[in-house]
């Protein structure tokens, strides 16, 4: 069964510090993995977009890291502002069914 | 980026009613558009896939008959929900998609539907 877990569940950081999330998946075959951002009440925004060959991209202070063989990425925040707060979704997709399999998503918290 | 609008971002109806839910690609021709739910605190659930001129793909527990969707263009999807109930009252989010097996997937700012 195509599953994508995340971790953690939510997490609380203060401002300016960094911080890292984590997806698991099981999705095969395995198409791509992309990091959304959603804030509360609005759609999801794309931070990045992973194949099969990269290991990490970068969009600014997120930087995102693909392992396929472990079939594991993460998200790693530098220098998290207040607007950071959002949940973050980690979906990878998959080649055969066209579909995407999303994870229950990180719920980051930035205090001042 | 490629834009997904929307519409309407909010709407209230009486219980009964039926509300219609517009997604449109505004910059780029969708093979694919997918319907979602999400409750709050928890991720999106996909409850359909649309292609362009062909029936909708319903996932399991989604009614067909309450959440009429159709694709008529390659630019816009359409969520009716039928006879809504209060139970219906969700956050409803489309997706739209060029090649959605190996492509990103943009994302509609989202519609919070509240019956009463």
């Amino acid at each position: 069964k195509n599953q994508v877990e995340q971790s953690p569940q939510s997490l609380i950081i203060l401002e300016g510090k960094n911080c890292t999330l984590q997806c698991n998946y099981t999705v095969s075959p395995f198409s791509n993995l992309r990091w959304y951002k959603q804030d509360t009440g609005r759609g999801p925004v794309s931070l990045t977009i992973m194949t099969f060959s990269e290991n990490t991209k970068s969009n600014g202070r997120y930087t995102a890291t693909l392992d396929a063989d472990t079939k594991q990425s993460s998200l790693h925040i530098t220098a998290s502002q207040l607007s950071d707060s959002a949940s973050y979704i980690c979906v990878v997709g998959n080649t055969n069914a066209g579909k995407s399999t999303f994870g229950d998503g990180t719920t980051l918290t930035v205090k001042p | 980026g490629a834009v997904v609008s929307q519409h309407p971002s909010r709407v209230i109806c009486k219980s009964g009613t039926s509300v219609k839910i517009e997604c449109r690609s505004l910059d780029f021709q969708a093979t694919t558009m997918f319907w979602y739910r999400q409750f709050p605190k928890q991720s999106l659930m996909l409850m359909a896939t649309s292609n362009e001129g062909s029936k909708a793909t319903y996932e399991q527990g989604v009614e067909k008959d309450k959440f009429l969707i159709n694709h008529a263009s390659l630019t816009l999807s359409t969520l009716t929900v039928t006879s809504a109930h209060p139970e219906d009252s969700s956050f409803y989010i489309c997706s739209a998609a060029v090649a959605p097996a190996f492509g990103e997937l943009f994302f509609g700012e989202g519609s919070r539907l509240t019956v009463l």
